[in-house]
């Protein structure tokens, strides 16, 4: 079956301008994660959602980072005014149950270049 | 929240020679997960570690969690060339639901 798909696979932008990064997790899985992971480095949680209730934000590392999920599937993570040190892959998982412990299934990423 | 540091941060050896991975938490865990990224890859789960001392093998693979539950590891027989990528552990945060990464152990294989 398919998997957790994100786009694009890559973008490259301007400092200061804004980027929208997509995620479609696996249908049927009520829990959705964002991390980031920078170049040669371990991956830093960002977001995460379950199923209606508010989302878990405590990862986002400025107020410049938003995501929302619409209809409980697809999610889009927002980076306003962005910056160089925003520069990373950009990664979207989903599970099942989004107990703890659930495995979590990655898509491929977003590469973010900010020139 | 619940960290996990992993060592070594990369590990070089020849195709034949055995490999291990830790993964340290100074509390408790709950749970402990292994995932392996290929180079240009994404993370991929490996396997989940509940109970105490806990061991599991899969084919070459020999992951372990200690008696406290605070330290765990991952133990390749007879690496492969197929084994290069990085290998991460990673812990459920006090939120119950993300994971805390290591920062993983980075293998390379040469024939």
């Amino acid at each position: 079956g398919a998997g957790v798909s994100q786009s694009p696979s890559n973008k490259v932008t301007e400092k200061g301008k804004d980027v929208e990064l997509r995620c479609d997790p696996i249908s049927g899985h009520t829990a959705l994660y964002w991390y980031r992971q920078s170049l040669g480095q371990g991956l830093e949680f960002l977001i995460y959602f379950q199923g209606n209730s508010a989302p878990d934000k405590s990862g986002l590392p400025s107020d410049r980072f938003s995501a929302e999920r619409t209809g409980g599937s697809v999610s889009t993570l927002t980076i306003q005014r962005t910056q160089q040190e925003d520069s990373a892959v950009y990664l979207c998982a989903s599970s099942l149950s989004g107990l703890a412990g659930d495995t979590q299934y990655f898509g491929p990423g977003t590469r973010l270049t900010v020139l | 929240g619940q960290q996990v540091m992993q060592i070594p941060q990369y590990q070089h050896v020849q195709e034949g020679e055995d490999f291990t991975t830790y993964c340290n938490s100074s509390t408790t865990l709950s749970n402990i997960q292994w995932y392996k990224q290929r180079p240009g890859g994404h993370p991929v789960f490996l396997i989940q570690l509940v109970k105490s001392g806990e061991v599991k093998k899969q084919k070459r693979l020999t992951f372990q969690f200690g008696e406290a539950k605070k330290n765990s590891s991952l133990h390749i027989t007879a690496t492969q060339t197929t084994d290069v990528g990085t290998y991460f552990c990673a812990c459920s945060m006090n939120s119950g639901y993300a994971l805390n990464f290591g920062k993983g152990t980075s293998l390379l294989v040469t024939p």
